[in-house]
């Protein structure tokens, strides 16, 4: 069965620093991975996805995640964190069967 | 605004309620989805459905009764709720159930039995 993992609840960050959150994956095949984000009493937007190509995937805000297959990661990364960067970050892989299951989400922080 | 809009905002709603929830699409998809969203868990896919039909139903209780009438609009119907389903109900819509394309999701529903 395929599934993300984000093994970090909670991410603190302050402003200017650079901010990563974390993903690891786990698939049959060739993985189709996303990032989404949801601030406070919204829904989730999308941010970027690796399909193919390049291991580096730029995407919306800034935002930037890094496909490392012997790693089995897709870290999402922002070189200088914002703090209207606050928010739910949650990883995702879709299935075989189309299904997008999603991360348990990590809770960004960015302090001024 | 991702094209997907959820009505109502918020819901609260006793044991022996019967309400819905709707959700309403006009970007031209055809696969919509109803999400549960629970604090600290992953978000929960309960029901997809691909130009207008059901192509998945993940063990949901049947207190949960989808409905979708036309490719723009999906439903939620609920009775006889417990307190263990108050949660965010998310809807999404995609061009297809394919590969390459992503969900863009409504601001939700957040529902409260008491």
């Amino acid at each position: 069965a395929q599934s993300v993992a984000q093994p970090e609840d909670q991410v603190n960050v302050a402003e200017g620093n650079p901010l990563t959150v974390k993903c690891t994956y786990s698939v049959s095949g060739n993985p189709y991975l996303f990032w989404y984000v949801q601030y406070p009493n919204r829904g989730l937007q999308f941010l970027l996805k690796y399909i193919t190509g390049d291991n580096l995937v730029k995407g919306s805000y800034g935002f930037e995640a890094e496909f490392n297959k012997s790693q089995t990661s897709f870290h999402l990364k922002k070189p200088s964190a914002l703090v209207s960067d606050s928010a739910l970050y949650f990883c995702a892989v879709l299935s075989n069967d189309y299904k997008l299951s999603f991360g348990a989400g990590t809770t960004v922080t960015v302090r001024a | 605004e991702t094209g997907v809009t959820q009505t109502p905002r918020h819901l609260v709603m006793g044991m022996t309620n019967k309400k819905s929830l709707k959700c309403e699409q006009h970007l031209g998809h055809n696969a919509m989805y109803w999400y549960k969203q629970s604090a600290k868990k992953p978000l929960e896919l309960m029901f997809v459905y691909s130009l207008e039909e059901r192509v998945e139903n993940n063990s949901v209780p049947s207190r949960f009764s989808p409905e979708c009438p036309n490719s723009s609009h999906l439903f939620l119907h609920l009775h006889t709720l417990q307190p263990e389903d108050s949660a965010l109900y998310l809807c999404a819509s995609s061009p297809s159930r394919s590969w390459n394309t992503e969900a863009f999701f409504g601001q939700g529903t957040r529902l409260t039995v008491v």
